[in-house]
């Protein structure tokens, strides 16, 4: 069956860094796009990231850019996310999802993983 | 970025009530809508897409409606499982954005 299995979250300290792991399996990964999304504490779901199905196009919110990177291996049907500078409004769970095509751009969101959880504390 | 608002922020009804959703867009999304279940824990799992479409083994209780601006979302008849919260999202541009979410419970 279709899955998605996120690993990679602790606790880490204001300032550092950490590779979020999301492995794919029960489709062909290449030919998807992957999305990051977040959900802080008692909150809503935050989009985070997107990367085309071959890589060409990455995207982020305003609040990531420059201190996240999202990458794919299709060769390993895994999406990466690397997280570096963070800070305590970081803290979230971490859901990887798949984007199916909508006029030729994957942005709908059928598959989510369970999420892994990221904490930043000094 | 597209804001969508969502009502209630949360419900109480009785098993076998008519329980209904409502999401506003703040531009044209077309019929760029999902509405997820998500249990604590657990993944958000997909429900409706375009709006209007049951995805495949979601029971015909749930049922999306809506374009344009205005979406809603109705369990016909609410099972004690259907107990989570239900967020609508747009998927018409980026970034994606999500409704807040309506906690439902049983009464």
């Amino acid at each position: 069956q279709v899955q998605l299995v996120e690993s990679g979250g602790g606790v880490v300290q204001p300032g550092r860094s950490l590779r979020l792991s999301c492995a794919a399996s029960g489709f062909t990964f290449s030919a998807f796009g992957m999305h990051w999304v977040r959900q802080a504490p008692g909150k809503g779901l935050e989009w985070v990231a997107i990367i085309w199905s071959d890589g060409s196009k990455r995207f982020y919110t305003d609040s990531v850019k420059g201190r996240f990177t999202i990458s794919r291996d299709n060769s390993k049907n895994t999406v990466y996310l690397q997280v570096n500078s963070v800070r305590a409004e970081d803290t979230a769970v971490y859901h990887c999802a798949r984007g199916t095509l909508v006029r030729a751009v994957p942005y709908n969101l059928d598959v989510w993983g369970q999420g892994t959880t990221v904490a930043v504390s000094s | 970025d597209i804001q969508m608002t969502q009502s209630p922020s949360s419900l109480s009804a009785s098993v076998g009530d008519r329980v209904t959703i409502t999401c506003q867009a703040s531009q044209d999304i077309i019929n760029y809508v999902n509405w997820y279940q998500q249990k604590p824990g657990k993944a958000p799992k997909l429900l409706i897409s375009a709006a209007t479409h049951l995805e495949t083994g979601v029971p015909s209780r749930f049922s999306g409606s809506g374009s344009g601006t205005d979406f809603s979302f109705t369990i016909t008849s609410l099972q004690p499982e259907d107990v989570a919260t239900y967020f609508c999202q747009q998927y018409d541009d980026l970034p994606l954005t999500f409704g807040p979410g309506t906690k439902v419970d049983i009464k």
